[in-house]
């Protein structure tokens, strides 16, 4: 069965660059959502989308931002890199008609920042 | 606001040991509750669910139930094998209607299996 697929999977990038993750919703899923897994953390919600519009906010920083464009792909754009930005980036997403209890993660983005 | 606690690892057990991980949450109303594990390297795999209270959620061979009573979802197994090790996360959605809301995980638990 088809994944969430994300790029890149690993991206270096240096203090202060900005940096852009894709992701890539399971076909006809309707919902992403974006999470941040510091290491040997839990991960923790950035934000999530419902039809190209924000649904729900958690604790994204003001220098990230994201959107849902119309074939349901997302891209969570993060500018001023700080090191404290290295983390592990999902992605998931969930059909709301289904209840959107089910969210399917994907690989994720390993984001180094030096 | 909504938390969730689950015990602290690493947990190491013997192949085909009895395995009980605790979670425990606080949230208003009625969450969804979920288990994910995550192998190294790997991104978070869903592993069972339960939206509703009594439910019971079970895949794998693990097994959960949704205790509003005590405001928990132990995960549990009966004989773990060594592909059981990884980290587990109890993880819970807030009842708003919407679909769209942000999971709450647990801090994780490293479960290690010893042939």
């Amino acid at each position: 069965a088809a994944g969430v697929i994300q790029s890149p999977r690993h991206l270096i990038k240096e203090k202060r660059e900005t940096a852009t993750l894709k992701c890539y919703p399971i076909p006809r899923h309707d919902t992403v959502y974006w999470y941040q897994q510091g290491p040997g953390q839990d991960p923790q919600f950035l934000i999530s989308f419902y039809e190209k519009m924000q649904s729900d906010k958690g604790s994204i920083p003001d220098r990230f931002s994201a959107q849902q464009f119309s074939d349901y792909h997302s891209e969570l754009n993060m500018s001023s890199l700080e090191l404290g930005d290295s983390a592990l980036y999902f992605c998931a997403s969930s059909l709301k008609i289904a209840g959107g209890y089910e969210q399917y993660f994907g690989p994720g983005t390993r984001l180094t920042v030096t | 606001g909504n938390s969730v606690t689950q015990m602290e690892g690493p947990v190491t057990l013997s192949e085909e040991a009895f395995l009980t991980i605790n979670c425990t949450y606080t949230a208003t109303g009625y969450p969804s509750l979920f288990w994910y594990v995550q192998y190294p390297g790997e991104g978070l795999q869903l592993l069972l669910k339960a939206t509703k209270a009594d439910d019971k959620g079970s895949n794998k061979g693990f097994e959960a139930t949704y205790r509003k009573e005590t405001t928990s979802f132990h995960l549990e197994k009966g004989s773990v094998q060594v592909s059981d090790s990884a980290v587990y996360f109890c993880a819970l959605r807030p009842y708003s209607g919407g679909g769209a809301d942000g999971l709450t995980f647990g801090k994780g638990t490293h479960l290690i299996i010893q042939p």
